[in-house]
């Protein structure tokens, strides 16, 4: 079935730093793969998406390419800041057909903490 | 324009009780999905409505139900409380196809004693 696999955290970085965060995947097909973010206390929120092999998201700095040959989705940043600070969720799209209808859901990661320190 | 809102924020219940939490999905939005996050883990899938109707379900027993009314907003009823379904319980809405539009609520967080 399908699943997503993340590094495990929790990730600890100096302002500035470089950020890879793995993100791996089994699915069949080629589902769309997404980042979300999470910071305290709120629910979660898109930082980007790519839809098809190759692709690259990007946004705020943060980018991810999907690459059919090894599964992978990772997420980086050149430089990291203070306000980065939130846990990072891997998670694929998988759509299915229903009673004429297309319904998706999400699978997501387990999560990883990046810390960032000034 | 109001985004997702779930009530209540916070809640504590005994094991063996009975559990209602509620959703208002996005202006515009006609899809409701329910995900259970455990400490430390990604958000599971419980299920999702459309049309009123339960549409797609994850691995969670029978215990957990829902409902979806005319005006698009949900429920989900956890019955028999356990300790392990002690979680964060995230609404999210969107249109059917989603998930470029999908949007999260804060979540409610529910603790069973």
């Amino acid at each position: 079935g399908d699943s997503v696999t993340q590094m495990e955290g929790p990730v600890t970085l100096s302002e500035e730093a470089f950020l890879t965060i793995n993100c791996t995947y089994t699915a069949t097909g080629y589902p769309s793969l997404f980042w979300y973010v999470q910071y305290p206390g709120e629910g979660l929120q898109l930082l980007l998406k790519a839809t098809k092999a190759d692709d690259k998201g990007s946004n705020k700095g943060f980018e991810a390419t999907y690459r059919k040959e090894t599964t992978s989705f990772h997420l980086e940043k050149g430089s990291v800041q203070v306000s980065d600070s939130a846990v990072y969720f891997c998670a694929l799209w998988r759509l299915r057909a229903d009673r004429g209808s297309t319904l998706g859901r999400l699978y997501f990661g387990r999560g990883t903490q990046l810390t960032v320190w000034p | 324009d109001a985004g997702v809102t779930q009530s209540p924020t916070h809640l504590i219940k005994t094991r063996g009780q009975q559990v209602t939490l509620r959703c208002s999905p996005k202006s515009g939005h006609d899809t409701v999905s329910w995900y259970q996050q455990a400490l430390g883990q990604g958000p599971q899938f419980i299920f999702q409505y459309y049309e009123e109707e339960e549409r797609q379900r994850g691995n969670f027993p029978d215990r957990f139900s829902g409902h979806q009314y005319p005006n698009y907003s949900s429920e989900l009823n956890v019955n028999a409380l356990l300790l392990g379904d002690s979680a964060l319980y995230l609404c999210a809405s969107s249109l059917l196809r989603g998930p470029d539009g999908y949007t999260f609520g804060s979540g409610t967080r529910l603790t069973v004693v």
